[in-house]
């Protein structure tokens, strides 16, 4: 079965700080999907990666997918207080649904 | 607007109650899906629906069921064969198929007393 793993499980930064939260997956990526929710409330898609070495930007997020298709990166820059909340990326399976992984909190201190 | 609502956003039980969480979409959306998150697990697939009247049980199905006799509408039962049912519980819903993202409810968060 596939397994998600992400890091860190939580992070503090102060605002301003650029951090970076990854997925790695114990099989091939097929589609990766990056999410962001805040507590208590439904996911917000952010970004969606298909192919090796693809990197896509929104505003100051952006996720990279490495070549190997196993592993993805979220990087922000120059957090802010509207980027807290817990970020989850979500592997495609092959019935088309999604997997995701256990989360990654983000608190951003002003 | 379109989107996805989830009803009601808080729900207390009983334990030994079945209780049925709505979800009802107007994106004209062919797969709709819930799932289950318990804090520091993620999300967890409970049960899967490509078109009316068809549905897949997910990797947590036991305890629960489904009915997709509407498009718009797949409600989720909780049963009392679920033994730990207390969670927040999201549906989603998109056009099947690569590349296509799955847009979610709000939530419902259900306590089991």
């Amino acid at each position: 079965s596939q397994e998600l793993e992400q890091s860190p499980q939580s992070l503090i930064v102060q605002e301003g700080k650029n951090l970076t939260i990854n997925c790695t997956s114990s099989k091939t990526l097929y589609g990766l999907y990056w999410y962001k929710q805040k507590y208590g409330e439904g996911l917000i898609f952010l970004m969606m990666l298909q192919k090796g070495g693809e990197e896509k930007s929104h505003e100051k997020i952006t996720a990279k997918l490495d070549e190997k298709k196993q592993q993805s990166s979220l990087h922000i820059t120059a957090s802010q207080p509207s980027h807290a909340g817990i970020y989850l990326c979500g592997a495609l399976t092959g019935a088309n649904n999604l997997f995701f992984g256990t989360g990654t909190r983000l608190t951003v201190i002003p | 607007d379109g989107g996805i609502t989830q009803s009601p956003k808080y729900l207390f039980r009983k334990e030994g109650q079945n209780v049925t969480l709505s979800c009802e979409q107007n994106l004209n959306h062919d797969a709709m899906y819930w799932y289950r998150q318990d804090p520091g697990q993620g999300l967890r697939l409970i049960y899967y629906s490509q078109i009316v009247n068809d549905f897949q049980k997910g990797d947590i199905a036991e305890g629960y069921s489904v009915s997709r006799e509407k498009k718009e509408s797949f409600p989720l039962t909780v049963t009392s064969a679920q033994k730990n049912p207390t969670a927040f519980y999201l549906c989603a819903s998109n056009f099947p198929g690569q590349g296509n993202e799955q847009f979610f409810g709000p939530g419902t968060r259900l306590t089991v007393l």
